[in-house]
């Protein structure tokens, strides 16, 4: 199985902050990685497809890069809205794989 | 306007069984990968399933079977043999793929699992 590891575990960030989470690959998955961020009691929402795709109706401050084992989501002018825990999720080969979470917190 | 909407979860002694249903509306079931996701109490989430026409993928072989119906446009997971590990929230989400991707897209509200005694 594919092991995903996410750093840090949780932060604290104020609004306006650039926030930088990332994720590595216990091995080489090209750029079969999604980013997802779930407020609580919510469903989670995919936020970054393929690396470095932006889902439809995503705010643009949210941007998405790497390949192979190291990637990284960029949440640039921190807003409200955005304190949430995200998760990585890496989709080139079964099992899917999730990372641990980042909870971004307010500061 | 793509919906899932999912029924089923209970609470059910260890060693039971359960089944959940997932109801989608605004697209057709039969052209998309369908899938399972769970997060158990304060933890992460993790996938349990997928299905696509015949084709199945799981993390839980015999104790987790995915079925489609496509006539009720609706998914379902039967779960056996049930263990208080097994509580969580399930979700039911769409699986978008394409040459160069592969994410779940759509989600439902999830339905909560309880395993005890």
């Amino acid at each position: 199985d594919i092991q995903m590891t996410q750093s840090p575990s949780s932060l604290s960030a104020s609004v306006g902050d650039r926030v930088t989470i990332t994720c590595r690959a216990s091995q080489t998955m090209y750029t079969y990685l999604n980013w997802y961020q779930q407020r609580p009691g919510k469903a989670p929402k995919v936020l970054i497809y393929g690396a470095s795709n932006l889902q439809a109706g995503v705010p643009s401050r949210f941007s998405g890069s790497g390949s192979g084992t190291d990637f990284t989501l960029t949440i640039s002018n921190l807003q409200p809205e955005d304190f949430a825990t995200y998760y990585c999720q890496q989709s080139y080969i079964s099992p899917l794989t999730f990372g641990g979470g980042t909870k971004v917190e307010i500061k | 306007e793509v919906q899932l909407v999912e029924s089923g979860g209970a609470l059910v002694q260890p060693g039971g069984s359960l089944r959940l249903s997932c109801a989608a509306s605004g697209f057709s079931l039969s052209t998309y990968w369908m899938s399972w996701v769970r997060q158990a109490p304060g933890k992460g989430l993790e996938w349990v399933a997928n299905i696509k026409e015949d084709v199945t993928e799981k993390t839980y072989e015999g104790r987790f079977t995915i079925s489609r119906d496509n006539a009720k446009n609706s998914v379902y997971l039967q779960m056996s043999n049930l263990r208080d590990e097994d509580t969580a929230i399930y979700y039911c989400a769409t699986y978008q793929t394409t040459t160069a991707s592969r994410h779940f897209d759509h989600w439902g509200q999830g339905t909560q699992v309880t395993v005890s005694s």
